[in-house]
Protein backbone atom coordinates (compact mmCIF):
# COMPACT_ATOMS: atom_id res chain seq x y z
CA UNK A 1 0.00 0.00 0.00
CA UNK A 2 0.94 3.20 -0.01
CA UNK A 3 1.66 4.15 -3.10
CA UNK A 4 2.43 7.76 -5.21
CA UNK A 5 2.46 8.22 -8.55
CA UNK A 6 3.68 10.96 -10.98
CA UNK A 7 3.29 12.22 -14.39
CA UNK A 8 4.92 12.92 -16.32
CA UNK A 9 8.47 10.91 -15.39
CA UNK A 10 10.28 13.82 -17.39
CA UNK A 11 9.76 15.89 -19.86
CA UNK A 12 11.56 18.66 -22.16
CA UNK A 13 10.31 22.21 -22.87
CA UNK A 14 11.31 25.39 -24.16
CA UNK A 15 12.22 28.56 -22.55
CA UNK A 16 9.08 30.35 -21.66
CA UNK A 17 6.34 27.19 -21.60
CA UNK A 18 4.76 26.50 -18.72
CA UNK A 19 4.92 22.94 -17.33
CA UNK A 20 2.35 20.87 -14.98
CA UNK A 21 3.31 17.96 -12.56
CA UNK A 22 0.98 15.70 -11.45
CA UNK A 23 1.22 13.81 -7.94
CA UNK A 24 -1.56 11.16 -7.12
CA UNK A 25 -1.82 8.82 -3.98
CA UNK A 26 -3.37 5.81 -5.27
CA UNK A 27 -4.53 3.68 -2.91
CA UNK A 28 -5.05 6.50 0.60
CA UNK A 29 -5.89 10.07 0.54
CA UNK A 30 -3.69 12.60 1.68
CA UNK A 31 -4.92 15.76 2.84
CA UNK A 32 -1.04 17.23 2.58
CA UNK A 33 1.43 16.19 0.41
CA UNK A 34 4.80 17.76 -0.13
CA UNK A 35 6.58 19.09 -3.58
CA UNK A 36 10.27 18.66 -3.38
CA UNK A 37 13.63 19.14 -5.80
CA UNK A 38 16.86 17.59 -6.29
CA UNK A 39 19.60 18.80 -8.48
CA UNK A 40 22.03 16.30 -9.36
CA UNK A 41 24.41 14.43 -6.31
CA UNK A 42 22.59 17.03 -3.82
CA UNK A 43 19.98 16.60 -1.54
CA UNK A 44 16.03 17.05 -1.15
CA UNK A 45 15.13 20.59 -0.60
CA UNK A 46 11.61 20.93 0.20
CA UNK A 47 9.69 23.71 -2.11
CA UNK A 48 6.38 23.81 -0.90
CA UNK A 49 3.77 21.70 1.20
CA UNK A 50 0.42 21.22 -0.64
CA UNK A 51 -2.81 21.80 1.51
CA UNK A 52 -6.20 19.89 -0.09
CA UNK A 53 -8.79 22.68 -0.31
CA UNK A 54 -6.28 25.77 0.68
CA UNK A 55 -3.04 27.62 -0.56
CA UNK A 56 -0.20 25.80 -0.71
CA UNK A 57 2.88 26.95 2.29
CA UNK A 58 5.76 27.73 0.32
CA UNK A 59 9.62 27.82 2.13
CA UNK A 60 11.40 30.78 1.80
CA UNK A 61 13.26 31.52 -1.04
CA UNK A 62 10.56 29.55 -3.66
CA UNK A 63 8.96 32.04 -5.99
CA UNK A 64 5.09 31.16 -5.38
CA UNK A 65 3.77 32.78 -8.50
CA UNK A 66 6.43 30.33 -10.58
CA UNK A 67 5.64 27.68 -9.29
CA UNK A 68 1.91 27.18 -8.59
CA UNK A 69 0.59 24.28 -6.69
CA UNK A 70 -3.15 23.23 -6.50
CA UNK A 71 -4.18 20.36 -4.26
CA UNK A 72 -7.86 20.27 -5.35
CA UNK A 73 -8.90 16.61 -4.36
CA UNK A 74 -7.61 14.50 -1.56
CA UNK A 75 -5.67 12.33 -4.49
CA UNK A 76 -4.01 14.90 -6.28
CA UNK A 77 -1.30 17.75 -6.17
CA UNK A 78 -0.38 19.30 -9.33
CA UNK A 79 2.83 21.67 -9.84
CA UNK A 80 2.75 23.90 -12.45
CA UNK A 81 6.95 25.70 -13.50
CA UNK A 82 5.29 28.34 -15.04
CA UNK A 83 7.77 30.72 -18.04
CA UNK A 84 10.66 27.69 -17.19
CA UNK A 85 13.86 28.64 -17.96
CA UNK A 86 16.99 26.35 -18.20
CA UNK A 87 17.85 26.82 -14.26
CA UNK A 88 14.28 25.22 -13.88
CA UNK A 89 15.77 22.46 -14.83
CA UNK A 90 16.39 19.65 -11.99
CA UNK A 91 14.40 16.94 -10.32
CA UNK A 92 10.99 17.44 -8.80
CA UNK A 93 9.47 14.76 -6.37
CA UNK A 94 6.40 14.63 -4.49
CA UNK A 95 5.30 13.32 -1.23
CA UNK A 96 2.91 12.21 0.58
CA UNK A 97 1.77 10.58 4.36
CA UNK A 98 0.32 7.32 4.13
CA UNK A 99 -1.33 5.14 7.26
CA UNK A 100 0.97 4.80 9.97
CA UNK A 101 4.11 6.59 9.97
CA UNK A 102 5.31 6.44 6.57
CA UNK A 103 5.89 9.13 4.24
CA UNK A 104 6.12 8.10 0.44
CA UNK A 105 7.53 9.64 -2.41
CA UNK A 106 6.25 9.75 -6.19
CA UNK A 107 9.35 8.39 -8.49
CA UNK A 108 9.97 11.53 -9.50
CA UNK A 109 9.96 14.28 -12.62
CA UNK A 110 12.57 14.97 -14.54
CA UNK A 111 12.37 18.58 -16.08
CA UNK A 112 14.43 19.35 -18.40
CA UNK A 113 14.67 22.89 -19.91
CA UNK A 114 16.11 24.22 -23.35
CA UNK B 1 15.42 24.04 14.00
CA UNK B 2 16.09 21.01 12.84
CA UNK B 3 19.38 19.47 11.22
CA UNK B 4 20.45 16.40 9.82
CA UNK B 5 24.14 15.66 9.53
CA UNK B 6 25.18 12.90 7.16
CA UNK B 7 29.26 12.84 7.78
CA UNK B 8 30.20 10.16 5.28
CA UNK B 9 29.49 11.19 1.46
CA UNK B 10 30.87 7.86 0.42
CA UNK B 11 31.36 4.26 0.96
CA UNK B 12 32.31 1.22 -0.12
CA UNK B 13 31.81 -2.26 1.22
CA UNK B 14 32.28 -5.74 0.17
CA UNK B 15 29.10 -8.15 -0.67
CA UNK B 16 28.20 -9.53 2.39
CA UNK B 17 29.26 -7.78 4.50
CA UNK B 18 27.45 -5.48 6.77
CA UNK B 19 27.59 -1.81 6.71
CA UNK B 20 26.88 1.22 9.38
CA UNK B 21 25.72 4.64 7.63
CA UNK B 22 25.59 7.52 9.81
CA UNK B 23 22.98 10.16 11.11
CA UNK B 24 22.87 12.69 13.57
CA UNK B 25 20.45 14.97 14.35
CA UNK B 26 19.86 18.05 16.16
CA UNK B 27 16.31 18.86 17.57
CA UNK B 28 14.80 20.57 20.84
CA UNK B 29 11.34 18.59 20.32
CA UNK B 30 10.75 16.17 22.20
CA UNK B 31 8.41 14.29 19.72
CA UNK B 32 9.62 13.51 16.25
CA UNK B 33 10.56 10.72 13.93
CA UNK B 34 13.88 9.92 11.62
CA UNK B 35 13.59 8.18 8.25
CA UNK B 36 15.76 6.24 6.47
CA UNK B 37 15.33 6.47 2.15
CA UNK B 38 17.39 4.33 -0.23
CA UNK B 39 17.51 6.72 -3.60
CA UNK B 40 19.06 4.04 -6.64
CA UNK B 41 20.34 6.20 -10.04
CA UNK B 42 16.44 6.12 -11.07
CA UNK B 43 15.41 8.86 -8.99
CA UNK B 44 12.85 7.29 -6.67
CA UNK B 45 12.78 7.54 -3.37
CA UNK B 46 12.03 4.29 -1.26
CA UNK B 47 11.45 4.28 2.20
CA UNK B 48 13.26 1.95 4.33
CA UNK B 49 12.58 2.54 8.03
CA UNK B 50 10.91 4.59 10.71
CA UNK B 51 12.15 5.41 14.44
CA UNK B 52 9.40 7.39 16.27
CA UNK B 53 11.72 9.57 19.34
CA UNK B 54 9.14 7.47 22.06
CA UNK B 55 10.00 4.05 20.41
CA UNK B 56 11.93 1.77 22.86
CA UNK B 57 13.00 -0.47 20.73
CA UNK B 58 15.44 0.04 17.46
CA UNK B 59 13.16 -0.28 14.58
CA UNK B 60 13.95 -3.04 11.98
CA UNK B 61 12.84 -3.95 8.68
CA UNK B 62 14.26 -7.32 7.18
CA UNK B 63 17.84 -6.68 6.51
CA UNK B 64 17.73 -2.94 7.66
CA UNK B 65 18.14 -2.04 11.56
CA UNK B 66 18.42 1.70 12.82
CA UNK B 67 20.37 1.83 15.77
CA UNK B 68 19.05 4.68 17.84
CA UNK B 69 20.69 6.24 20.79
CA UNK B 70 18.75 9.40 22.07
CA UNK B 71 21.04 10.52 24.23
CA UNK B 72 23.49 10.87 21.41
CA UNK B 73 20.99 12.11 18.66
CA UNK B 74 22.30 9.34 16.23
CA UNK B 75 20.08 7.28 13.97
CA UNK B 76 22.27 4.90 12.20
CA UNK B 77 21.23 2.83 9.41
CA UNK B 78 22.82 -0.94 9.96
CA UNK B 79 22.26 -3.00 6.64
CA UNK B 80 23.23 -6.76 7.06
CA UNK B 81 24.52 -8.85 4.90
CA UNK B 82 25.15 -6.64 1.81
CA UNK B 83 23.87 -7.32 -1.85
CA UNK B 84 24.77 -5.81 -4.88
CA UNK B 85 21.22 -4.15 -5.39
CA UNK B 86 21.87 -2.38 -2.27
CA UNK B 87 24.30 0.25 -4.14
CA UNK B 88 22.62 3.53 -3.87
CA UNK B 89 22.47 7.19 -1.99
CA UNK B 90 20.86 6.74 1.29
CA UNK B 91 19.02 10.00 2.96
CA UNK B 92 18.36 10.48 6.92
CA UNK B 93 15.35 12.36 7.61
CA UNK B 94 13.38 13.97 10.22
CA UNK B 95 10.10 14.82 11.10
CA UNK B 96 7.88 16.80 13.83
CA UNK B 97 5.27 15.09 14.72
CA UNK B 98 3.14 17.80 15.30
CA UNK B 99 2.27 20.52 13.04
CA UNK B 100 3.52 20.33 9.18
CA UNK B 101 5.02 17.22 8.78
CA UNK B 102 7.94 18.22 6.64
CA UNK B 103 10.75 16.09 6.22
CA UNK B 104 14.34 17.56 6.72
CA UNK B 105 16.97 15.49 4.81
CA UNK B 106 20.68 15.07 5.49
CA UNK B 107 23.04 15.57 2.12
CA UNK B 108 23.31 11.30 1.81
CA UNK B 109 25.49 9.02 1.81
CA UNK B 110 26.36 6.82 -0.92
CA UNK B 111 26.77 3.54 -0.92
CA UNK B 112 29.03 1.09 -3.56
CA UNK B 113 28.97 -2.58 -2.97
CA UNK B 114 31.32 -4.15 -4.34
CA UNK B 115 30.97 -8.31 -5.75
Amino acid sequence: GAVVSQHPSWVICKSGTSVKIECRSLDFQATTMFWYRQFPKQSLMLMATSNEGSKATYEQGVEKDKFLINHASLTLSTLTVTSAHPEDSSFYICSARGGGQGQYFGPGTRLTVL
Amino acid sequence: AQKITQTQPGMFVQEKEAVTLDCTYDTSDPSYGLFWYKQPSSGEMIFLIYQGSYDQQNATEGRYSLNFQKARKSANLVISASQLGDSAMYFCAMRYNFGNEKLTFGTGTRLTIIP
